[in-house]
């Protein structure tokens, strides 16, 4: 067990729909980051937050934005859902934030969008 | 479940033999390289990273090896047990950046 809880575990949606994933860091980290895992693309970074601001920007879509709570938790929102978004979604956190911290990951919300 | 895709690559290895697994990394200013393994229904776990101004680092039955002239970077595990079956990618970070990079992932089947 990381330390990193996630929820919800599953979620199966329709095209269109609008969904909110929940990530609490590790106690103590105050770092967190968001990662898509689709079966055609791998592991890809979204976005990354320290103590409540944004940080980093990787591959993530427009219709997808993310935030970091002052209780550190943070929130992944997709948006106009389409086929291609269903993947696998991880939230990992790390102490400071920096390159080298290393980073725990969570079990992951498998999002599937009919 | 299945985390991963279907089409990794797949390497098999006797129980005890060591195994190498290999990674082609993406872009040349990347200093920093992490190794990550993958267990069936859970998300990525630490192994072990290196420096660029390394070639090699060992940890606990691991080694990475780093060649910075072609861009490759290898994960040697020895004497390689039932529970190293997995998923293992390599990730890489641009200098300057807080983006990672991450290879596709080869499946370890580890055989009785």
């Amino acid at each position: 067990d990381s330390g990193v809880t996630q929820t919800p575990k599953h979620l199966i949606t329709a095209t269109g729909q609008r969904v909110t994933l929940r990530c609490s860091p590790r106690s103590g980290d105050l770092s967190v980051y968001w990662y898509q895992q689709s079966l055609d693309q791998g592991l890809q970074f979204l976005i990354q937050y320290y103590n409540g601001e944004e940080r980093a920007k990787g591959n993530i879509l427009e219709r997808f934005s993310a935030q970091q709570f002052p209780d550190l938790h943070s929130e992944l929102n997709l948006s106009s859902l389409e086929l291609g978004d269903s993947a696998l979604y991880f939230c990992a956190s790390s102490g400071a934030g920096e390159v080298t911290d290393t980073q725990y990951f969570g079990p992951g919300t498998r999002l599937t969008v009919l | 479940g299945e985390s991963v895709g279907l089409h990794l690559p797949t390497l098999s290895v006797q129980e005890g033999d060591n195994s190498i697994i290999n990674c082609a990394y993406s872009n040349s200013a990347s200093d920093y390289f992490i190794w990550y393994k993958q267990e069936s229904g859970k998300g990525p776990q630490f192994i072990i990273d290196i420096r660029s101004n390394m070639d090699k680092r060992q940890g606990q039955r691991v080694t990475v090896l780093l060649n910075k002239t072609v861009k490759h970077l290898s994960l040697q595990i020895a004497a390689t047990q039932p529970g190293d079956s997995a998923v293992y990618f390599c990730a890489e970070n641009v200098s300057g950046t807080y983006k990672y990079i991450f290879g596709t992932g080869t499946r370890l089947k580890v055989l009785a």
